[in-house]
C-alpha cells in the first residue's frame, strides 16, 4: 500500500514568495495532520483535519499560513508571503481515527526561505 | 493539557549493549502512549503503541515498552542494540478528542551507537 506522500521533497525559495506544500495521504484515513519540526521546538502541530473539515488550526504560527482539505486525497499548507524564519521540515500525517490507528507519516519536506 | 518529557536530549550506547529511554506524561486520564523513530531524511516511523491491556507492549525491531502508571512512564528499551538503530525516538500521548485521540510529541532522544 501507497504510504502518505509529500511533495515537494526540498524547496528552497527566497523571501517573500508563496510557498505550496502538498500532501496525499493514505486512502481511507479520515484525519490528516500537518506537523513542523525545527531543532529549536521539536515536532509543532500546526493543524488537523477530520473528514476534510479543519479541527484545530490553533498551532498555525500567522495568518502568513493557511491550509485546506479540498477532498479527502488531498491537502496543501501554504505560506504567504514566507520568511527565513519559516525554514524547517513540514510533515503530513494520515490516520483512521474509526479504528484509533497510529499516525503514517509522510517522508517531509525540507523547506528553505533564504 | 497532556505533555511529555523525554529527559535525555542524547544518549550513548555501544553496539550490542542495552538500551533504556525514557519517557514521562502528564495526562489526567487513562493515555494512549506511543514510540516513534525517525531515521535521517525521513518521517516517523511507529515502534510501537499501548491503549489498554498488558503494561508490556512488545514493538518492532526488537523494542518493548513498558506503561507504568504510579510513574506516569512509558520507557522504551532494547536487549542489545544495532548500530542501523541509531536514531531520534519520540515519544507520545495521546489526547481524547471527540471518541478519537489527537497525539502530543515529546521533544526526542537522539541515539548514538558505538562500534
Amino acid at each position: 500500500d501507497a504510504g502518505v506522500i509529500q511533495s515537494p521533497r526540498h524547496e528552497v525559495t527566497e523571501m517573500g514568495q508563496e510557498v505550496t506544500l502538498r500532501c496525499k495521504p493514505i486512502s481511507g484515513h479520515d484525519y490528516l495532520f500537518w506537523y513542523r519540526q525545527t531543532m529549536m521546538r521539536g515536532l509543532e502541530l500546526l493543524i488537523y483535519f477530520n473528514n476534510n473539515v479543519p479541527i484545530d488550526d490553533s498551532g498555525m504560527p500567522e495568518d502568513r499560513f493557511s491550509a485546506k482539505m479540498p477532498n479527502a486525497s488531498f491537502s496543501t499548507l501554504k505560506i504567504q508571503p514566507s520568511e527565513p524564519r519559516d525554514s524547517a521540515v513540514y510533515f503530513c500525517a494520515s490516520r483512521n481515527g474509526i479504528s484509533n490507528q497510529p499516525q503514517h507519516f509522510g517522508d517531509g519536506t525540507r523547506l528553505s526561505i533564504l | 493539557a497532556q505533555s511529555v518529557t523525554q529527559p535525555d536530549i542524547h544518549i550513548t550506547v555501544s553496539e550490542g549493549a542495552s538500551l533504556e529511554l525514557r519517557c514521562n506524561y502528564s495526562y489526567g486520564a487513562t493515555p494512549y502512549l506511543f514510540w516513534y523513530v525517525q531515521s535521517p531524511g525521513q518521517g516517523l516511523q511507529l515502534l510501537l503503541k499501548y491503549f489498554s491491556g498488558d503494561t508490556l507492549v512488545q514493538g518492532i525491531k526488537g523494542f518493548e515498552a513498558e506503561f507504568k502508571r504510579s510513574q506516569s512512564s512509558f520507557n522504551l528499551r532494547k536487549p542489545s542494540v544495532h548500530w542501523s538503530d541509531a536514531a531520534e525516538y519520540f515519544c507520545a500521548v495521546g489526547k481524547a478528542s471527540g471518541g478519537s485521540y489527537i497525539p502530543t510529541f515529546g521533544r526526542g532522544t537522539s541515539l548514538i551507537v558505538h562500534p
